[in-house]
């Protein structure tokens, strides 16, 4: 298995530019989920999936856009980018509930200027 | 609104010495309670949890603790070895309507172990 894996590991970008960050896992996993990771701030919830056709908000969802056509895929879109989505992003998948082992990925490091 | 505190932000030990690293949560619904290892320039990974209806678990030299009167669960790391040297954080979760789940993060600890 090669678990969670996403691309690209680095990305850099105007703004106002348009990027989504791709996301996919090969265990079957019913969660999916988006995090950013900023200096200082641990990791905060940007939305997530409980399975295909199913996604909602976590703690900072404005700017980004989430869909879940395939059990495998979670991509995140940013719509417009800003300084302030300039962030380690990770995606991270667990088998069925919240309570499960959650396994992240490498993470995208993205830069806005 | 909710959030979790960690402390300390740093931590500097001894090989061989034991680490404790403490978090107080505020949203008295969270009932399940992670932790993770971060190693440089990868994702988190999972070392040990807890649920809210146990006070202890321990796991080789790794333990947590939960007192859910007090808000409060700690990381205990014992026989420190260069190789824990990492950034840990914790985090507190709560189921939520429709499958969902709400999940905050602590701020994270380095840890140093110096041999």
């Amino acid at each position: 298995n090669a678990g969670v894996t996403q691309t690209p590991k680095f990305q850099v970008l105007k703004t106002g530019q348009s990027m989504t960050l791709q996301c996919a896992q090969d265990m079957n996993h019913e969660y999916m989920s988006w995090y950013r990771q900023d200096p200082g701030m641990g990791l905060r919830l940007i939305h997530y999936s409980v399975g295909a056709g199913i996604t909602d908000q976590g703690e900072v969802p404005n700017g980004y856009n989430v869909s879940r056509s395939t059990t495998e895929d979670f991509p995140l879109r940013l719509l417009s980018a800003a300084p302030s989505q300039t962030s380690v992003y990770f995606c991270a998948s667990s088998p069925n509930t919240y309570t499960d082992t959650q396994y992240f990925g490498p993470g995208t490091r993205l830069t806005v200027l | 609104g909710e959030n979790v505190e960690q402390h300390p932000s740093t931590l500097s030990v001894q090989e061989g010495d034991s680490a404790v690293i403490k978090c107080t949560y505020s949203d008295s619904a969270s009932n399940y309670f992670p932790w993770y290892k971060q190693e440089l320039g990868k994702g988190p990974q999972l070392i040990i949890d807890i649920r809210s209806n146990v006070g202890e678990k321990k796991d080789q030299r790794i333990a947590v603790t939960l007192n859910k009167t007090a808000k409060h669960f700690s990381l205990h790391i014992t026989e420190t070895q260069p190789e824990d040297s990492a950034v840990y954080f914790c985090a507190a979760s709560r189921g939520g309507r429709s499958g969902g789940f709400k999940t905050i993060f602590g701020a994270g600890t380095r840890l140093f172990v110096k041999a």
